[in-house]
């Protein structure tokens, strides 16, 4: 069975400083992982998905991926966080079986709180 | 892009009615639809897959007959909420699955509240 993991349910940084969100997911088949940004009361923007290619996944607004197979991990960066990316965010992986027809599973999710 | 639309952005009903919710994908056709609903501070979870021109497949625990769905184009997926009870009072977010990309794009929601 496949399933994901935010190690964390709140993180909070300051502007300007780096943003690190943990995922770790357990799949037994090759996995897509994708990134989702939700901001209040609105619906999910992908920020970036791993499919396969290069194991470092660049996204939008300089949020960045790696897929480290040997950890089970996607953890999302940001080098230098801004007001705006405060939001919550979620790692989902994509169960690519015949018969799931590219249902999504979601982590629980990771608020982001940005302090000026 | 990828823009998928959902009508209304929010509902006040009385308990009793139905009300439809329409989920659209603008600029891509979209063969599976996918609806979701989110209680506050919690992840989503899937409802239903809608597949154009055939039945929808519901997740364990999702009654076929309260939420009722249909996918009659290849842009457009529709939920109908039958007999809204308070319960079902929620954020309700559709997306739209882009085969080429195998990546789901997500509607903006709708704020479903029954008095």
């Amino acid at each position: 069975a496949q399933s994901v993991t935010q190690l964390d349910s709140h993180v909070s940084v300051s502007e300007g400083t780096p943003v690190l969100l943990r995922c770790n997911y357990s799949s037994s088949y090759s996995p897509s992982l994708f990134w989702y940004v939700q901001h209040p009361n609105k619906g999910l923007q992908l920020l970036l998905k791993y499919t396969s290619a290069a194991t470092l996944v660049k996204g939008i607004n300089g949020f960045e991926a790696e897929f480290k197979k040997s950890e089970t991990s996607f953890h999302l960066t940001n080098p230098s966080a801004h007001m705006r990316d405060a939001a919550e965010y979620f790692c989902v992986v994509s169960d690519r079986r015949d018969n799931q027809g590219g249902k999504l599973i979601f982590g629980q999710g990771t608020e982001l709180s940005v302090k000026p | 892009g990828a823009v998928v639309s959902q009508h209304p952005s929010w509902v006040i009903c009385k308990s009793g009615t139905s009300v439809k919710i329409e989920c659209r994908s603008l600029d891509f056709q979209a063969t599976t639809m996918f609806w979701y609903r989110q209680f506050p501070k919690q992840s989503l979870m899937l409802m239903a897959t809608s597949n154009e021109g055939s039945k929808a497949t519901y997740e364990q625990g999702v009654e076929k007959d309260k939420f009722l769905i249909n996918h009659a184009s290849l842009t457009l997926s529709t939920l109908t909420v039958t007999s809204a009870h308070p319960e079902d009072s929620s954020f309700y977010i559709c997306s739209a699955l882009r085969d080429a990309q195998e990546t789901q794009y997500f509607g903006p929601g709708t704020r479903l509240l029954v008095l």
